[in-house]
């Protein structure tokens, strides 16, 4: 049962062109939302997040929005660079208590930036 | 300076033997977490330790046990190896909310 669901298994675009990753979760428990890069032979790290009571953040050159009602987020990355090229993770929070926080991944989306 | 240590980055083994991971986050961080990236790439958790203490564990065979010696090191020992515990594995870490940060992963294959 996945519970968090980014059904592009790969996007390829154009160096200086927008990049945009999807996901879409199930469990309305989810309230934090966080998007990984991953390169090969090394672990995921941070990009970028969002709680579940707003609709957009900014860094950069990455935003990440949110669509609560249709339980979907996307990631847009502009202008893309090669130097973007991974795998991307979208991941969904759910609180367990005291401080703990249970995170659910996605399959990953591969992206390739072309020059 | 590295954050998330995990040894050995490969491990080679037969099936039926036991074995472990280490990890160690040089964060103070006080939640760790181990997760299993299988063959169709999913990243999935399979324990947390929130200050020594078990939080989370994920409907893991008994076979897994971590084992958390103090805040910054949580390993995982493994017993009687089975063809499908062949993946990646990571530790992580974090404070509360924050982001969790990985470490390099553990390829385990099992033969």
């Amino acid at each position: 049962d996945q519970q968090v669901k980014q059904n592009s298994p790969s996007l390829s675009v154009q160096e200086g062109r927008i990049s945009i990753l999807n996901c879409d979760y199930t469990n309305s428990m989810f309230d934090y939302f966080l998007w990984y890069k991953k390169y090969p032979a090394e672990g995921p790290t941070f990009l970028i997040s969002i709680s579940s009571i707003k609709d957009k953040n900014e860094d950069g050159r990455f935003t990440v929005f949110l669509n609560k009602s249709a339980k979907h987020l996307s990631l847009h990355i502009v202008p893309s660079q090669p130097g973007d090229s991974a795998v991307y993770f979208c991941a969904a929070s759910e609180y367990r208590g005291g401080s703990n926080y249970k995170l659910t991944f996605g399959k990953g989306t591969l992206l390739t930036v072309n020059p | 300076d590295t954050a998330v240590s995990q040894t050995p980055k490969y491990l080679v083994t037969q099936m039926g033997n036991d074995k472990s991971i280490k990890c160690e986050q040089n964060l103070g961080h006080d939640t760790m977490y181990w997760y299993k990236q299988d063959s169709k790439k999913f990243l999935k958790i399979m324990f947390s330790y929130n200050n020594k203490e078990l939080i989370i564990n994920e409907t893991v065979p008994n076979r897994f046990s971590p084992k958390s010696p103090d805040k910054a090191h949580l390993n995982l020992h493994i017993n009687s190896l089975e063809l499908g515990d062949s993946a990646v594995y990571f530790c992580a870490s974090n404070r509360g909310l924050d982001e969790q940060f990985f470490g390099p992963g553990t390829r385990l294959t099992v033969l």
